[in-house]
């Protein structure tokens, strides 16, 4: 079985301030790990994935994320948030089943106060 | 290149009423997903197709819910009679192979 828990519903920093959006993962398999960003009325957009190369990946518009295998953690970061990083954010498990069943966390929504 | 194409985006219906979903997956990939978003919860996969073959479906409430991918393409899914607790966002993706998914903007369903 596998899971992910993101430890905040929501989050809000001023623009200019670095972004921390928790994420903790539970899982069977040497699992692959990804967070998706969803703006309203878009699709999910794939930000980083961590496939086990290196532990430290980085992603798209300047987020990264580190891999931590000893705290089942996979922290989305980002040192300088920008009023066009508010959205809702995924972190999300793959491993199971089939091995390409995606398993999401409950979201984080990330507000950028100017 | 043209992304995962849903229609419609929106749908509102009565309860007990048939409705459905249409998905065209970006051109060239061969697996194709329906997953079902909650209100402010992450969404789950209901049905995954491996061309025209659905090859994981035991998410998928088959009392109401039906899939078809007839030539390993386009995708249906359809909710006959819609309950309003079916009231969501039907997300489709697609992938080549196992690899990323690409994800559509979603069709948001009411039921009333």
């Amino acid at each position: 079985a596998q899971s992910v828990t993101q430890l905040d519903s929501h989050v809000s920093v001023s623009e200019g301030t670095p972004v921390l959006l928790r994420c903790n993962y539970s899982s069977s398999y040497s699992p692959s790990l990804f967070w998706y960003v969803q703006h309203p009325n878009k699709g999910l957009q794939l930000l980083l994935k961590y496939t086990s190369a290196a532990t430290l990946v980085k992603g798209i518009n300047g987020f990264e994320a580190e891999f931590k295998k000893s705290e089942t953690s996979f922290h989305l970061t980002k040192p300088s948030a920008h009023m066009s990083d508010a959205a809702e954010y995924f972190c999300v498990v793959s491993g199971g089943t089939g091995r390409r069943a995606l398993t999401f966390g409950s979201g984080t929504r990330l507000q950028v106060q100017p | 290149e043209a992304g995962v194409v849903q229609s419609p985006r929106y749908k509102i219906i009565e309860k007990k009423q048939p409705v459905a979903f249409w998905c065209n997956p970006i051109s060239g990939h061969n697996t194709l997903y329906w997953y079902l978003q909650n209100l402010g919860q992450g969404p789950e996969l209901l049905i995954r197709y491996e061309n025209e073959e659905a090859v994981d479906d035991s998410q998928l409430p088959k009392d109401r819910f039906s899939a078809e991918r007839l030539k390993g393409v386009d995708s249906t899914l359809k909710i006959q009679p819609a309950e309003l607790g079916d009231s969501a966002v039907y997300l489709c993706a697609s992938s080549l192979g196992s690899g990323e998914q690409f994800f559509g903007p979603g069709t948001r369903l009411t039921v009333l």
